[in-house]
């Protein structure tokens, strides 16, 4: 247990529906990233959140977005859903003590995305 | 760029048997660092490993370990006496600016 939560498990919707995936770090960690990972694209870094504010951007469509709460949780929205954006979906989560290149990323179990 | 390359799709090892997975990285940073990823196929990606750049020593933890050629840009995970447990898909990851860039994975199957 790497101590990131991530809700739902699974989520099955339709096309051109709105989900919200949700992201609780471990316990102390200020930074969240999402990752995206599908068979034909492989893992994707998304975003990057630190203590609330965005740091970095990656291949994330526009019609996603993400936030960090004061509380450090973080969720991802996805709008108009298509067939293409079922992946799983990962949150992992880093106190960035050392500076950066050595801060191990603790990923959460994912949240699988069904687009029918 | 950041890019990772792991030109192995599958591998086959035996119970007991040591298994090297290839990893090899392109990056101009001078400054960087390399994990590797363990993915059940529950689904949760495991740590398992971390090499920095300027770390002189090769990473060790328990049975894995990383050998690391910096001239060559490679950076190998080597099990040691495999277990059936150890069949997952393995990631080699590069840490650079606020990000982790993964390879395609590979994915290794242990028999008895």
């Amino acid at each position: 247990d790497s101590g990131v939560t991530q809700t739902p498990k699974h989520l099955i919707t339709a096309t051109g529906q709105r989900v919200t995936l949700r992201c609780s770090p471990r316990s102390g960690d200020l930074s969240v990233y999402w990752y995206q990972q599908s068979l034909d694209q492989g893992l994707q870094f998304l975003i990057h959140y630190y203590n609330g504010e965005e740091r970095a951007k990656g291949n994330i469509l526009e019609r996603f977005s993400a936030q960090q709460f004061p509380d450090l949780h973080s969720e991802l929205n996805l709008s108009s859903l298509e067939l293409g954006d079922s992946a799983l979906y990962f949150c992992a989560s880093s106190d960035e003590t050392s500076g950066g290149l050595s801060d191990e990323q603790f990923f959460g179990p994912g949240t699988r995305l069904t687009v029918l | 760029a950041q890019k990772i390359t792991q030109t192995q799709p599958g591998m086959f090892v035996q119970e007991k048997e040591a298994v090297t997975l290839d990893c090899t990285y392109d990056t101009s940073d001078q400054s960087y660092g390399l994990f590797w990823y363990k993915q059940p196929s529950s689904g949760e990606m495991i740590f398992l490993i971390y090499q920095g750049s300027y770390d002189e020593q090769n990473a060790t933890e328990g049975r894995y370990s990383l050998n690391f050629q910096k001239a060559r840009k490679s950076a190998n995970l080597v099990i040691s006496a495999s277990q059936l447990g150890d069949s997952a898909m393995y990631f080699c990851a590069m840490r650079g600016f606020q990000k982790l860039v993964f390879g395609t994975g590979t994915r290794l199957l242990v028999s008895p």
